[in-house]
């Protein structure tokens, strides 16, 4: 099984629309989540910090299950700049702190 | 805001050769990373450096790599016989403390002809 598990995309959306990615962790130790953007060949950006009682940021809805190891974002109202993938990313928060990155799920928003 | 910067943007070396890939994270950050990501693959971890000295590596990580702080400021990468498979983006990432999420620069593109 994967360490951290992402839908496949592509997403087609066009603008407006609401849309939902899904990710799923292996590791029940895991500790920090984020959601992080990548537009093509560019360095991921943080999008989001993940927490236990879910969190909002405008548009972005972040929703974190330890129980069922599951990551969720949500984005309304899409916009044209919104088109990225996005990367699920775990932190076990041990020594080293390293970030475990889902493979990605890339979003097309469409006029 | 600040920033982590690397340099150079682009790198284009012969197979065998050594490279430098350098990064300037923001500077009162504890925790530095160097990743990797091979075109159309996932982002993966190679190192983590805290205290001046190596928190955990990946299997990626092998004798032909190596890190430096060599200042304050400067952290580097170093492949001393680079191969064909070792083309990919190369991101450093800092990060100041606890559960702080970490920061990329955009990253060095290594291409081995």
């Amino acid at each position: 099984r994967k360490e951290v598990e992402q839908d496949p995309g592509p997403f087609n959306v066009p603008e407006g629309a609401t849309v939902a990615f899904n990710c799923t962790y292996s590791n029940s130790a895991s500790q920090s989540f984020f959601w992080y953007r990548q537009d093509c060949r560019k360095e991921p950006k943080l999008l989001m910090s993940v927490y236990s009682s879910g969190n909002e940021d405008g548009r972005f809805t972040a929703q974190l299950n330890r129980a069922s190891q599951y990551i969720s974002l949500l984005i309304r109202d899409s916009k044209l700049s919104d088109s990225a993938t996005y990367l699920c990313v775990v932190n076990k928060n041990n020594q080293g702190g390293k970030l475990i990155f889902g493979q990605g799920t890339e979003l097309s928003v469409k006029p | 805001e600040p920033e982590v910067t690397q340099t150079p943007s682009h790198q284009v070396t012969q197979m065998g050769q050594e490279v430098i890939l350098r990064c300037v994270p923001i500077s009162n950050h504890l925790y530095f990373y160097w990743y990797r990501q091979i075109l159309g693959q996932k982002v993966e971890f190679l190192v983590s450096f805290y205290n001046n000295e190596i928190s955990e590596k990946s299997e990626i990580f092998d004798d032909q790599f190596s890190v430096e702080r060599p200042d304050g400021s400067n952290f580097t990468l170093k492949i001393r016989s680079t191969k064909l498979e070792d083309s990919a983006m190369y991101f450093c990432a800092s990060r100041l403390q606890g559960a702080q999420p970490q920061h990329f620069g955009d990253g060095t593109r290594l291409s081995i002809l």
